[in-house]
């Protein structure tokens, strides 16, 4: 099983920074198969960027995911208020799939 | 629009059964894998159960197998997850998800509903 460890646990940044939040994988991700999610208290987790870098429908281009083999990072340009959330990143390069413990983005 | 609509959830004890229903609509749920995932309080999100689109692959994960069965009736746009023999660590809450594919290999999950919570004990 393929681990996926982000840091930090907690990020504190302020509206208009950049945020950058890391995935590391215990083994290479067959074909960088690397998705990343947001999700809001009480809500469901929502999809960002699936197959390490290409953006989901909808999701506007502050978002950005890079990275390949082992090492894997989500961006976010400049921080909206809206960006607040938790951020999971998830694995589908091996079986089972696996998620990382997440990464909580508060405002500083 | 597509949406995913959890039930099922309730209150059991250890060793009793509940299943899990997810009705979509606003795509063609036949063409599709699904996938089941749960999520402690305060906790992450961790996989539970997937199925293509005929139902021909299934998988589990290692704390399920077993216990839980997933199923699906394309006719009815609906998915399933009867899980037997529960145990207070299947204490969550339950999501179900779309698969991007059919499911020969699963992806990401593109669409959630927004879930169903599960609890288990005396």
């Amino acid at each position: 099983e393929i681990v996926l460890t982000q840091s930090p646990e907690t990020l504190s940044l302020s509206p208009g920074e950049r945020a950058t939040l890391s995935c590391g994988a215990s083994q290479t991700i067959a074909n960088n198969y690397l998705a990343w999610y947001q999700q809001k208290p009480g809500l469901a987790p929502r999809l960002l960027i699936y197959d390490a870098s290409i953006r989901a429908s909808g999701i506007p281009d502050r978002f950005s995911g890079g990275g390949s083999g082992t090492d894997f990072t989500l961006t976010i340009s400049r921080l909206e208020p809206e960006d607040f959330a938790v951020y999971y990143c998830q694995q589908y390069g091996g079986s089972p799939t696996t998620f990382g413990q997440g990464t909580r983005l508060e405002t500083k | 629009e597509v949406d995913l609509v959890e039930s099922g959830g309730d209150l059991v004890q250890p060793g009793r059964s509940l299943r899990l229903s997810c009705v979509v609509s606003g795509f063609s749920f036949g063409d599709y894998g699904m996938h089941w995932v749960r999520q402690t309080p305060g906790k992450g999100l961790e996989w539970v159960s997937s199925i293509s689109w005929n139902s021909g692959n299934i998988v589990y994960a290692d704390s399920v197998k077993g216990r839980f069965i997933i199923s699906r009736d394309n006719a009815k746009n609906s998915l399933y997850l009867q899980m037997n023999n529960l145990r207070p660590e299947d204490t969550a809450f339950y999501y179900c998800a779309k698969d991007r594919g059919g499911g020969f290999i699963f992806y990401y999950m593109d669409v959630w509903g927004k879930g169903t919570t599960v609890i288990v004990s005396s």
